[in-house]
């Protein structure tokens, strides 16, 4: 298995612009989950579907931060307008039924000037 | 106080030291219980798993849960180079949320 697949890998781009990460699960796994990480915060979940429908997004900052799951093998976080405090590395996580563990992407990497 | 706590280090130790990583945590409701590895501008690895109390090895490694103390390990033996990396511990709750709560990581540096 390819393993989750995010992209970009690395994203750079201007204070008010619009950012739209991209995250394919592990095909068979039914939980998505959006995390972003810093050095000052750790870890943070954002939001987290099952079987496409979002079930907590209570981790999102602001309302200029949005995620959709379209189908089990495609979802988005976008951010509009991204500022400079949204720099932080943002990974996508997903897991099979009955197991709690989550399998992580590569991340993208995220610069706000 | 914080639902999962783990020190920072870093943790620097010479090549085939044996390594120990520790976690507490508060809810005594987590039952599920996770180390991850994340090498420097990667994600992070599903390293160990484990249900419940008791101890899960797999190669050099050794994951304990310690259930009455709240306490969970994660011992690295004959530490490689290679096993230079941030670990983060992780834990669920039976039930309720799907979510996992994760400690803030060790950083550990083997050097050869």
């Amino acid at each position: 298995d390819a393993g989750v697949i995010q992209s970009p890998r690395h994203e750079v781009t201007e204070m008010g612009q619009e950012v739209t990460l991209r995250c394919k699960p592990i095909s068979g796994h039914d939980y998505l989950f959006w995390y972003r990480q810093t050095m000052m915060r750790g870890l943070e979940l954002l939001i987290y579907f099952n079987n496409n429908v979002p079930i907590d997004d209570s981790g999102m900052p602001e309302d200029r931060f949005s995620a959709k799951m379209p189908n089990a093998s495609f979802s988005t976080l976008k951010i509009q307008p991204s500022e400079p405090r949204d720099s932080a590395v943002y990974f996508c996580a997903s897991r099979p039924p009955q197991y709690r563990g989550q399998y992580f992407g590569p991340g993208t990497r995220l610069t706000v000037l | 106080q914080k639902e999962v706590e783990q020190d920072p280090g870093p943790l620097s130790v010479p090549e085939g030291a044996i390594v120990s990583l520790n976690c507490t945590y508060s809810n005594s409701a987590f039952q599920y219980f996770m180390w991850y590895r994340q090498y420097s501008r990667k994600g992070p690895e599903l390293l160990m798993y484990t249900y419940s109390s008791g101890n899960k090895e797999d190669g050099r490694f050794t994951a304990q849960v310690d259930k009455s103390s709240k306490y969970i390990s994660l011992f690295i033996r004959d530490s490689q180079p290679s096993d230079s990396a941030t670990y983060l511990c992780a834990m669920s709750s039976q039930g309720g949320s799907e979510k996992l709560v994760f400690g803030k990581g060790t950083k550990l540096t083997v050097n050869p």
